[in-house]
């Protein structure tokens, strides 16, 4: 099994282009979540899936959309990037079930000049 | 709503030497609480959780934590620590209810020196 992989691994963009980060789970699992990483400050939730076709927001949604078409895919998507959304962005997953641990995919290096 | 605070950002200790990594958090309702571990460049790993029963919870790897409910800490602590514990350690916490979204606090950077 290769867990949760993000697709790409790292990325330059330009303000105001845009771009979908991918997030895939061989796990089977329900809950899917999309974290930033920024120094100082931890992860934060930006938004997460309790299910295939659901979504809801997190801490700091502003500026990124995502889509669960299938339970195994959850996508993050930045329609116009600014220079804020510079950051690492981690993709994570869980099973049902209480206090199940989270399983965090490598990582997505984005900068945004 | 909840938060966690991790009072040190840093935290240097020379190899087999013990270490504490502090973490309280704050929250109007029961909570889960976790630590996670980061290796560089890779995504975290779960070290240990608190769900409920006895407040010290330990892992595979010699850390353990302690849960104090009137203090509303949960610490990390190895009596001897190696080289390759280095790392960034998060502390985390979960209601108990509906998706149980983790709130991190900002993480404390575990650095052996030899």
């Amino acid at each position: 099994n290769a867990g949760v992989t993000q697709t790409p691994k790292f990325r330059v963009l330009k303000t105001g282009q845009s771009m979908t980060l991918l997030c895939a789970q061989d796990m089977n699992h329900e809950y899917m979540y999309w974290y930033r990483q920024d120094p100082g400050m931890g992860l934060r939730l930006i938004h997460y899936s309790v299910g295939e076709g659901t979504t809801a927001k997190g801490e700091v949604p502003d500026g990124y959309n995502v889509s669960r078409l299938k339970k195994q895919n959850f996508l993050l998507g930045l329609e116009s990037a600014a220079p804020s959304q510079t950051s690492v962005y981690f993709c994570a997953s869980r099973t049902w079930g209480y206090a199940n641990e989270q399983f965090f995919g490598p990582g997505t290096r984005l900068t945004v000049l | 709503a909840q938060s966690v605070t991790q009072l040190d950002s840093q935290v240097p200790v020379f190899e087999e030497a013990p270490v504490e990594l502090r973490c309280n958090y704050s929250s109007s309702v029961s909570v889960y609480l976790f630590w996670y571990v980061q290796y560089p460049n890779q995504g975290l790993q779960l070290l240990l959780k608190y769900l409920s029963g006895s407040t010290l919870v330990e892992s595979i790897n010699g850390f353990e934590a302690e849960f104090n409910k009137s203090q509303t800490s949960f610490h990390l602590r190895k009596p001897s620590v190696h080289i390759s514990d280095s790392a960034e350690y998060f502390c985390a916490v979960s209601d108990q209810q509906g998706a149980q979204k983790l709130v991190f606090g900002q993480g404390t950077r575990l650095t052996i020196n030899p």
